[in-house]
């Protein structure tokens, strides 16, 4: 089941804050954030677990809501580095062996 | 380490042709996958090897066939090519330990594919 991700895009200026949410119609076991520059492939940000913390690095951090089926990405103080497309890869449990990706987010830091 | 290597990067077919797309990964990881991203609609599963020697279905199946040669390798292979399949393919691959908390899925550098 391909997650649900909003909004599809959004455009910030240098320094403001933006949030990307991951939905589920099934329960989450777990959801693996990526970012992607164009022409280039998907790189790894974080993964956050069923019953995790929220985790986060640098200004980029993410929750995960069980109740929600829900998983959100917190971009602060936005850098024009962080430009880019935003994907969600969930999984529905432990017994799976293929991540399902939403249809990105994508997200333009302007100067 | 080389990560995950894919071969072509670049390759344009004509329709009917067959080709086979090859990926490698050295990080001794037992599942590998193969998605393809066309504008819009995000990482579409094509197939993927749970572990050495099976292969599964993911969504979108259909015109494609791979193998898991070894550990190392899973190859996608186009029998007739069609326009429909113009897309860019990814190869992944991930260390399934049980322990989802460091299961990184990793991803080659991509194939950009022309069928005319």
């Amino acid at each position: 089941q391909q997650p649900v991700q909003s909004p599809q895009a959004v455009i910030l200026r240098e320094g403001e804050d933006a949030v990307i949410n991951c939905s589920s119609s099934k329960a989450l076991y777990s959801v693996h954030w990526y970012r992607q520059k164009h022409g280039e492939a998907p790189i790894f940000l974080m993964i956050l677990l069923k019953g995790g913390e929220q985790k986060g690095h640098d200004k980029i951090s993410a929750s995960f809501n069980e109740k929600k089926q829900q998983s959100s990405l917190y971009l602060t103080a936005s850098q024009l580095s962080y430009s880019g497309t935003y994907f969600c890869g969930t999984e529905n449990s432990n017994s799976g062996y293929a991540l399902n990706f939403g249809k990105g987010t994508s997200l333009l830091v302007t100067p | 380490n080389a990560g995950v290597t894919q071969t072509p990067k670049f390759q344009v077919l004509k329709t009917g042709q067959s080709m086979t797309l090859q990926c490698a990964q050295d990080m001794n990881h037992n599942s590998m996958y193969w998605y393809r991203q066309d504008p819009g609609m995000g990482l579409r599963l094509i197939y993927y090897s749970a572990s050495e020697g099976t292969t599964d279905k993911g969504e979108v199946p259909n015109g494609y066939n791979v193998s898991r040669l070894n550990k190392r390798e899973f190859s996608l292979r186009l029998e007739s090519a069609a326009p429909s399949q113009t897309s860019v393919y990814f190869c992944a691959s991930r260390y399934r330990s049980g322990q989802t908390s460091t299961d990184t899925q990793y991803f080659g550098p991509g194939t950009r594919l022309t069928v005319l």
